[in-house]
Formats: C-alpha cells, sequence, structure tokens
C-alpha cells in the first residue's frame, strides 16, 4: 500500500518563525501536493510538484514555498508564520499525471502560529 | 456553477438507512470527478475516479452516478453503518488534465447505532 507521510501530526510556532512541513511519500510517485484545509472551505492547493525540483503554483501559494530535492520529498516552508495559517494541512501524492489518477494523502498536519 | 458544491454539508443517519449525497460542479469543460472519504484523524482516502457522462461505480455498499452534461454526481451508501461516518469530498478537474482538483466542502456523515 502506498503510504505518505507527514512529519507531523500537530505543530505550534510563534508567528514570524520560519516553518518546515515534510512529507514523505515511499512509492515512487511523480506528483506531490500541498493542501490546507480550513472549515467551511473545501481543501485549497498551495503547491504541486509534478518532478524532482519541479513546482508550480497553486490557488493560495501566498507566503509559502516549497522544496522537492528528492522524489519522495516534498517540503512546504512558511518563510514567516503568520496567524492566519493557522490550519490543517495534507500533502498527496500520485502516480502520473492524469485526471483520472486518483491522490493519496497524508494524514495532515495540524499548525497553529500563535 | 463556478465551483464545487456538495450538499447537504452534514447529515445523521441510523444504521441501516440508505443515504445519498449531491456534487455538484461546472459542467462545461469537464474531465473528470473523484470521490473521497475521510475519517476523523485518518488520511482521505479514494473512493472513486469517474470520467465518463453516465459512469456508474460500485465499491460494497457504496455507490456513485455521474452526469457531466447537467453537472452532477451521487454518492448512495445502502444500509449504513457506524463506520461509514465520516466526511465525504469530491473533486473536480476541469480542461486541462492536470490534476489541479477543485473541492467541494465536504458532506459530513454521522451514523448512529
Amino acid at each position: 500500500d502506498v503510504k505518505v507521510t507527514q512529519s507531523s501530526r500537530y505543530l505550534v510556532k510563534r508567528t514570524g518563525e520560519k516553518v518546515f512541513l515534510e512529507c514523505v511519500q515511499d512509492m515512487d510517485h511523480e506528483n506531490m501536493f500541498w493542501y490546507r484545509q480550513d472549515p467551511g472551505l473545501g481543501l485549497r492547493l498551495i503547491y504541486f510538484s509534478y518532478d524532482v525540483k519541479m513546482k508550480e503554483k497553486g490557488d493560495i501559494p501566498e507566503g509559502y514555498s516549497v522544496s522537492r530535492e528528492k522524489k519522495e520529498r516534498f517540503s512546504l516552508i512558511l518563510e514567516s508564520a503568520s496567524t492566519n495559517q493557522t490550519s490543517m494541512y495534507l500533502c498527496a501524492s500520485s502516480l502520473i499525471q492524469g485526471a483520472d489518477e486518483k491522490l493519496f494523502f497524508g494524514s495532515g498536519t495540524q499548525l497553529s502560529v500563535l | 456553477i463556478l465551483n464545487v458544491e456538495q450538499s447537504p454539508q452534514s447529515l445523521h443517519v441510523q444504521e441501516g438507512d440508505s443515504t445519498n449525497f449531491t456534487c455538484s460542479f461546472p459542467s462545461s469543460n469537464f474531465y473528470a470527478l473523484h470521490w473521497y472519504r475521510w475519517e476523523t484523524a485518518k488520511s482521505p482516502e479514494a473512493l472513486f475516479v469517474m470520467t465518463l457522462n453516465g459512469d456508474e461505480k460500485k465499491k460494497g455498499r457504496i455507490s456513485a452516478t455521474l452526469n457531466t452534461k447537467e453537472g452532477y454526481s451521487y454518492l448512495y451508501i445502502k444500509g449504513s453503518q457506524p463506520e461509514d461516518s465520516a466526511t465525504y469530498l469530491c473533486a473536480f478537474i476541469k480542461g486541462t488534465g492536470f490534476q489541479k482538483l477543485v473541492f467541494g466542502t465536504g458532506t459530513r456523515l454521522l451514523v448512529s447505532p
């Protein structure tokens, strides 16, 4: 079974800190994604990557950056955390490009920025 | 419809009841529709990926239909069980075929014993 692992389940950080959220998948998937989930809103795409060192902005990239140095690892970086970045962050991966390819998700990181 | 809309927002049924939810999406430039189940404290898990108008898919007691011309999909659960309690998400992809999914806000289902 595909496993997508997010490094932390809960994280508490202070405003202005640099925050790293790590995601690792173990099935050689090409595509990786970062979403955030907020109450009353659907999952929103922050960034995605379809290959090592490649990245594309999603719908809400402001305040975030990403890094994909190895195929299995996709990191989300909050350069200077702010309270409006308090959210549930979900990482996902998929095997290849194609709208009929299902996503495999991690279990999420609940980030609180104080 | 510009975005993906799901109804109802939440649903509380008794064990054994059958239930259904709706996902509405823009009917133009359709490419694919995904359904996911998200149990509390777990990862969202794919249920179905549907691409053709008239598609019907089934997984155990759960089934889904797709109407791309009118822009909706139904998810049915027959004989709901407490373990079906979860949030059910649908996500729509248009046009390009790349996996930029647009998610609905989900339907939260609670099944009481």
